[in-house]
């Protein structure tokens, strides 16, 4: 099953544009981590939010996350075609070990 | 650092078959997950192993199984192969718990 739910599923915008992208969650986690798939490829780590931290950057990617609602927000600012992908969240939330429960993915197209 | 790697890169087999499949984890990393995506399923845990032994599972029939070696190295298996089989087979390799996973490039797994 999935714990997470991505909003939108599909997203296009200009390049340039920023494009924000929420995930809800169910249970309590340790954290929570989005991924972008380039066309059914391998998963590329973007960032990975503990659950006591809030909010974090990485380039031109910013993370929030707020625990009292479950959820979490990725933002690309000033897009670029290259962004173009499937953008995932997963969360962690087992008592040992690695396990990661994956929410259905936003489609983004960032048009030239 | 090489990253993970993955062999076969795609495999066709026939219903009622059996598979293996091998992930090679990033150096000094000791857990190797695995995820099956489906268009239908999304992204969905199979298990973990950490020092050779399997440390959590998820919700898959016996059919499907793994191992790991000494060297971290991981195998997949999958027996009497169904038709829901299809998928693409991804590895996840992490230094530690509660610690980003780093995907190989999966293997794409069709079955006739």
């Amino acid at each position: 099953s999935q714990q997470g739910e991505e909003d939108p599923q599909a997203l296009s915008i200009q390049e340039g544009e920023n494009a924000t992208m929420n995930c809800s969650y169910k249970t309590s986690i340790n954290n929570l981590q989005w991924y972008r798939q380039n066309s059914g490829r391998g998963l590329v780590h973007l960032i990975l939010i503990r659950s006591n931290e809030r909010e974090k950057h990485s380039g031109r990617l910013r993370v929030t996350l707020d625990t009292s609602k479950k959820s979490s927000s990725l933002l690309i600012t000033a897009s670029r075609a290259a962004d173009t992908a499937s953008y995932f969240c997963a969360t962690d939330a087992g008592a040992a070990g690695n396990k990661l429960t994956f929410g259905g993915g936003t489609r983004v197209l960032v048009k030239p | 650092k090489a990253g993970v790697t993955q062999t076969p890169r795609y495999l066709i087999k026939t219903r009622g078959q059996q598979v293996t499949l091998s992930c090679s984890p990033i150096s000094g990393h000791r857990s190797v997950s695995w995820y099956q995506q489906t268009p239908g399923q999304g992204l969905q845990f199979l298990f973990e192993y950490f020092s050779e032994t399997q440390r959590n599972k998820g919700n898959f029939p016996g059919r499907f199984s793994g191992r790991q070696f000494s060297n971290s190295r991981s195998e997949m298996n999958v027996s009497t192969l169904e038709l829901g089989d299809s998928a693409l087979y991804l590895c996840a390799s992490s230094f530690r718990e509660d610690n980003e996973q780093f995907f190989g490039p999966g293997t794409r797994l069709t079955v006739l």
